[in-house]
């Protein structure tokens, strides 16, 4: 089946503690994304990537850090420098169909630091 | 910037009845994208319709249809036929054509009552 994975699904950390969040998907799509989402708010963006080994910072990328070494994956790194870090992690790709954009989510990880 | 505003923080509606979901957006761009995702309990964002600024139509998805009214830069989703697992949040993204991310209102909670 083609989609996008997260794992896992819930991650528990001391505060402190860099945590890194896994993003898969076997869609072949150029681009990637990881969201923030808390509650009564809407999706808000922290890194994108177009292309393999290049990514840009979104909204609201202070205290997190991507890579992008494979096509298929692209992780987010919550580093201990990020003031909130508790909060549901949405990965996603996109692609471009003829005249069609396309964007898909991940399932999701629940980040819970103490 | 690019903001989308969705003005009902939650709506409910009777099961087999119909509900208008409202959004707004602001752009100076003339060609763009604009969706509608559903994210249930599950928190899995599921797409449900999909718009291409360039298309007078009004875009069509089974019980779901949007009354897309570009002047107004207004954007509302009808659910017809509401059924039970309707019932869940509600966001409306925007992507501009040559944008890199979407940009996502805040939510509706749609409730529907057996």
């Amino acid at each position: 089946d083609g989609g996008i994975t997260q794992s896992p699904k819930y991650l528990f950390r001391k505060e402190g503690q860099n945590v890194t969040l896994s993003c898969e998907q076997n869609l072949n799509h150029d681009a990637m994304y990881w969201y923030r989402q808390d509650p009564g708010q809407g999706l808000r963006l922290i890194y994108y990537s177009q292309i393999v080994n290049d990514f840009q910072k979104g909204d609201i990328a202070e205290g997190y850090s991507v890579s992008r070494e494979k096509k298929e994956s692209f992780p987010l790194t919550v580093t201990s420098a990020q003031k909130n870090p508790t909060a549901f992690y949405l990965c996603a790709s996109s692609t471009w169909t003829g005249d069609v954009y396309e964007q898909y989510f991940g399932p999701g990880t629940r980040l819970t630091v103490t | 910037a690019q903001t989308v505003t969705q003005s009902q923080p939650e709506m409910s509606v009777q099961e087999a009845e119909t509900v208008t979901l409202s959004c707004t957006y602001d752009t100076s761009e003339s060609d763009y994208y604009l969706f509608w995702y559903k994210q249930p309990p599950s928190r899995q964002m599921i797409l449900v319709i999909r718009q291409e600024a360039y298309k007078q139509q009004n875009a069509t998805e089974n019980r779901f249809s949007v009354n897309f009214q570009k002047a107004a830069k207004s954007f509302s989703l009808k659910i017809s036929d509401s059924q039970l697992g309707d019932a869940a949040m509600y966001f409306c993204a925007y992507r501009g054509y040559n944008n890199n991310d979407m940009r996502f209102g805040a939510g509706t909670r749609l409730t529907v009552k057996p």
